[in-house]
């Protein structure tokens, strides 16, 4: 199975500061990578798909890039409602997950 | 829009066998585009996949989950279901249903909200 790695597990960051999440997949996967963003007690909601298409709806802040091993979700200005934990999701093969990284305020 | 909703049992004993519903309702129903999927997050931890069906009953199930899991669909109820069975602690979670297009460019767009299942005596 297709493992993914994300880093960091976990940050610290403040409003404003530009966030930056890696995830980094056991083999290539072409462009096959979602982003999540979770909040405590809610469902996952789709921030990106196809590596870098960004949702109807999402702010434009977020943004992601990369393509077989290694991809990328930045946010380039950090705001309150960011505050979450995100994971990737690779759909090459059967899906898989990243183990996950929260997003915490300094 | 569609919208999805998880129903079932809240506490399960252990060996004994999970059920768990997702029910579209929405503008649409459940559609021949779609892939219907249960995924799984026990408290604090990550996401695991479990496995989808396609409203045609095609399914495909999470290899270390195959050897328990089964998912039907009924269109006629807008329904489609999970059974595991022989369930332990370990499969308390917080279960949720989620729709996929089939295309692996995009990602699951509608979840439920999940639903809760402990597993004990």
């Amino acid at each position: 199975d297709i493992q993914l790695t994300q880093s960091p597990s976990f940050l610290s960051a403040s409003v404003g500061d530009r966030v930056t999440i890696t995830c980094r997949a056991s083999q290539g996967i072409t462009n096959y990578l979602a982003w999540y963003q979770q909040k405590p007690g809610k469902a996952p909601k789709l921030l990106i798909s196809g590596a870098s298409t960004l949702q109807s709806g999402v702010p434009s802040r977020f943004s992601g890039s990369g393509s077989e091993t290694e991809f990328t979700l930045i946010i380039s200005s950090l705001q309150p409602e960011d505050f979450a934990t995100y994971y990737c999701q690779q759909l090459d093969s059967y899906p898989t997950f990243g183990q996950g990284t929260k997003v915490d305020i300094k | 829009q569609v919208q999805l909703q998880e129903s079932g049992p809240g506490l399960v004993k252990p060996s004994e066998t999970l059920s768990l519903t997702c029910t579209a309702s929405g503008d649409s129903f459940i559609s021949d585009n779609y892939f219907y999927n249960w995924i799984r997050q026990p408290a604090g931890k990550g996401l695991e996949w479990i496995g989808r069906i396609y409203p045609n009953g095609r399914t495909m199930y999470s290899p270390s989950l195959r050897s328990r899991v089964s998912m039907s669909v009924d269109m006629s109820k807008n329904q489609f279901s999970l059974k595991m069975n022989s369930v332990t602690a370990a499969d308390t979670a917080v279960y949720f249903c989620a729709r996929w297009s089939g295309y692996s460019d995009d990602g699951f767009d509608i979840w439920g909200q999940g639903t809760m299942v402990t597993v004990s005596s």
